[in-house]
């Protein structure tokens, strides 16, 4: 099955900084790759994804890379502000069926004003 | 617009006490529908999924059972709680495009 590797666990930036969360996969037959932000007490939310059909996507202040070849994916957030604070999780799985992802580990993100 | 709801928020239960979660989703027919578990930290582990009434995969061995009396309903039970069932339990449902959209969760502590 899937394995999925999410570094690193914490990460702590300034506000305004960059900030990069980096996640392998083990299945080369995945082709969806997700990130989630979680917020305390809360379920996580879906804010970017990206299929094999390309290799990045953005939206805003953040971004998504993906190496198919390597078996890697990304997550890009530019200019944090405090309430990136979070955390994040990637997911890697195959679009279709019962459709069942793998998830990261998770990441905690947390900017400093 | 689709919206899920889970409740209760927050549980606190005695060990060997049974347990019920419930989960319904609005505006989608035949959903796939998750039970995921939070403990002590922030993986999330996949309990239970459902890709229609009456049928349940379970992915981990252990002291829950889940089951879909409804087509938008996903209940989480246990007859006797451990200690170990302690967590944040998440319900999810599976959108187009295979957008997973979470609830807000259930905080448990066995006692």
């Amino acid at each position: 099955g899937e394995n999925v590797e999410q570094h690193p666990s914490t990460l702590s930036v300034q506000e305004g900084d960059s900030a990069v969360i980096k996640c392998t996969y083990s299945d080369s037959a995945s082709n969806y790759f997700p990130w989630y932000k979680q917020e305390l007490g809360k379920g996580p939310q879906l804010i970017i994804d990206i299929r094999s059909n390309v290799g990045e996507k953005k939206d805003q202040r953040i971004a998504v890379t993906l190496n198919k070849t390597a078996k890697h994916f990304s997550l890009h957030i530019t200019e944090t502000q405090p309430e990136d604070s979070a955390v994040y999780f990637c997911a890697a799985s195959m679009q279709g069926g019962s459709y069942i992802p793998t998830f990261g580990r998770g990441t905690s993100l947390i900017v400093h004003p | 617009s689709q919206t899920i709801h889970q409740w209760p928020a927050t549980l606190v239960q005695p060990v060997g006490s049974p347990l019920s979660l419930e989960c319904t989703v609005e505006g989608t027919s035949n959903p796939n529908l998750y039970w995921y578990r939070q403990a002590a930290g922030r993986g999330l582990q996949l309990l239970f999924y459902s890709v229609g009434i009456g049928q349940i995969s379970s992915e981990v061995p252990q002291n829950l059972s889940a089951s879909r009396p409804q087509d938008r309903q996903f209940i989480l039970s246990s007859k006797k709680l451990l200690l170990s069932d302690s967590g944040f339990y998440l319900c999810a449902w599976r959108g187009i495009n295979e957008k997973l959209f979470f609830g807000s969760g259930t905080q448990l502590s066995v006692l």
